[in-house]
């Protein structure tokens, strides 16, 4: 079974700054996809940014930005310009290729102080 | 597009009760998934439908548990039964293809006095 680790249930990042969250994985595939979703408080979980494995190029959307290193399975977001509405639950998501549903790892909390 | 709508939002019930919840995905999505997360907890899979058809089911799911979607449009979740554990945010969502984004609803809490 494939297996998502976040190591970091806590982050906290000053506005403006630039942070990054830790995302391991577990798999024998060589075909999958990741991604990053955003669930703010009381609100619905947002997709953030999907990387395809097959891809050498990290995806990039705005701010938002990831580490793609897939011999040590390993996919971290980098957030910069921290603003506070990045201030959320941050999740980290597995597919195979043949799969049928995303698995999720538990999180990190992401503060974004003033 | 309204996006994925879940009712109700919020439900309290007694230790015993059924309950039902609805999921309207939105309308071109095929593919309808529940997820279940408790509090500090990733969401879990517990069901997925292609149109229809309910094509997986995690080992989560009890015989308390049951889905359907009838027509391939909405869907329900039904707790027979229900227990303490059972307490939890229920998150629908939907996509048009499995690797592609899920578009998830605001979610049902549960919660099972």
């Amino acid at each position: 079974a494939q297996t998502v680790t976040q190591s970091q249930p806590e982050m906290s990042v000053q506005e403006a700054e630039t942070v990054t969250l830790s995302c391991t994985y577990d798999t024998s595939e060589s075909d999958y996809y990741l991604f990053w979703y955003k669930q703010p408080p009381s609100r619905q979980m947002i997709l953030v940014i999907r990387q395809e494995a097959y891809k050498q190029q990290n995806a990039t959307e705005n701010r938002f930005s990831v580490n793609f290193q897939k011999a040590a399975k390993s996919f971290s977001l980098k957030i910069s310009d921290s603003q506070l509405g990045d201030a959320a639950m941050y999740f980290c998501a597995y597919i195979n290729d043949s799969g049928y549903a995303l698995n999720f790892g538990k999180g990190t909390s992401l503060l974004v102080t003033p | 597009d309204t996006g994925v709508s879940q009712d109700p939002r919020h439900k309290i019930t007694k230790r015993g009760q059924n309950v039902t919840f609805r999921c309207d995905p939105i309308s071109e999505h095929n593919r309808l998934y529940w997820y279940r997360q408790t509090l500090g907890q990733g969401p879990e899979f517990l069901t997925y439908f292609q149109n229809e058809a309910q094509l997986e089911k995690s080992r989560l799911l009890s015989d308390r548990f049951s889905a359907e979607r009838p027509k391939g449009s909405f869907s329900t979740l039904e707790i027979q039964r229900t227990e303490q554990g059972d307490s939890a945010m229920y998150l629908c969502a939907s996509s048009l293809f499995s690797t592609g984004e899920l578009f998830f609803g605001e979610g049902s809490r549960l919660t099972v006095l």
